[in-house]
């Protein structure tokens, strides 16, 4: 069974410009969630989604913060303008249920610089 | 609000030797409790997780982790550390209680195992 895959793995932009990351999660699975861990701090919770819909978005930063999943399979996740504090590893994770554990994604590392 | 503290940074052990990743949490309900494990250039694995029962739940690479409610900690054990057991961990709580079913992960610990 494939696992969760992101893309890229790595992203080095200047700051103003446009990212968008992808995340392909395990088939099957209802629950999307995106988190991010910036600078060496804790993983934060950015939105879930359940299927296409947003189950709660209240971790992300800001409206230059756009998650899609058009037909509730693969995410999305844009960042326009990107920021230098934007930068950071992106996580992906997938779930069956809402109860049980996440499994997640290698990351991609964004840098703005 | 739910919260995890990971008071350790890094945590060096020699190998063969016991090790202890600590955390402790914060919930208004019941706890689900997560450890997972990031290698280098690699995704997050879980590890174990705790959600009713036995307090010491039993997990992958002969990893342990024991529920503590009185405490409000999860701290996580190995009988004998292998060098490769090397990485980053990170300690999650999940409020049960919680409809929004986010992870809020601690900062995570840095285990350095020395031959």
């Amino acid at each position: 069974e494939a696992g969760v895959t992101q893309f890229p793995s790595h992203s080095v932009i200047e700051k103003g410009q446009t990212v968008t990351l992808r995340c392909d999660p395990i088939s099957g699975h209802d629950n999307l969630y995106w988190y991010r861990r910036v600078m060496g701090k804790e993983i934060k919770f950015l939105l879930h989604f359940v299927k296409e819909s947003k189950q709660d978005e209240s971790g992300m930063p800001n409206n230059r913060f756009l998650a899609e999943r058009t037909g509730g399979t693969y995410s999305t996740l844009k960042v326009q303008p990107a920021e230098l504090e934007d930068s950071g590893v992106y996580f992906c994770a997938s779930s069956q249920t809402r109860t049980e554990r996440a499994f997640f994604g290698q990351g991609t590392r964004l840098t703005v610089v | 609000a739910q919260s995890v503290a990971q008071p350790e940074d890094q945590v060096n052990v020699a190998e063969g030797n016991p090790l202890t990743v600590k955390c402790t949490y914060s919930v208004s309900g019941n706890p689900y409790l997560f450890w997972y494990v990031q290698y280098p250039n690699r995704g997050l694995q879980f590890l174990l997780k705790y959600i009713t029962g036995d307090n010491l739940v039993k997990g992958s690479y002969g990893f342990e982790a024991e529920f503590n409610k009185s405490q409000t900690s999860f701290h996580l054990k190995k009988p004998s550390a292998l060098v490769s057991d090397s990485a980053l961990y990170f300690c999650a709580v999940r409020d049960n209680n919680n409809a929004g079913n986010m992870l809020t992960f601690g900062g995570g610990t840095r285990l350095m195992v020395k031959p």
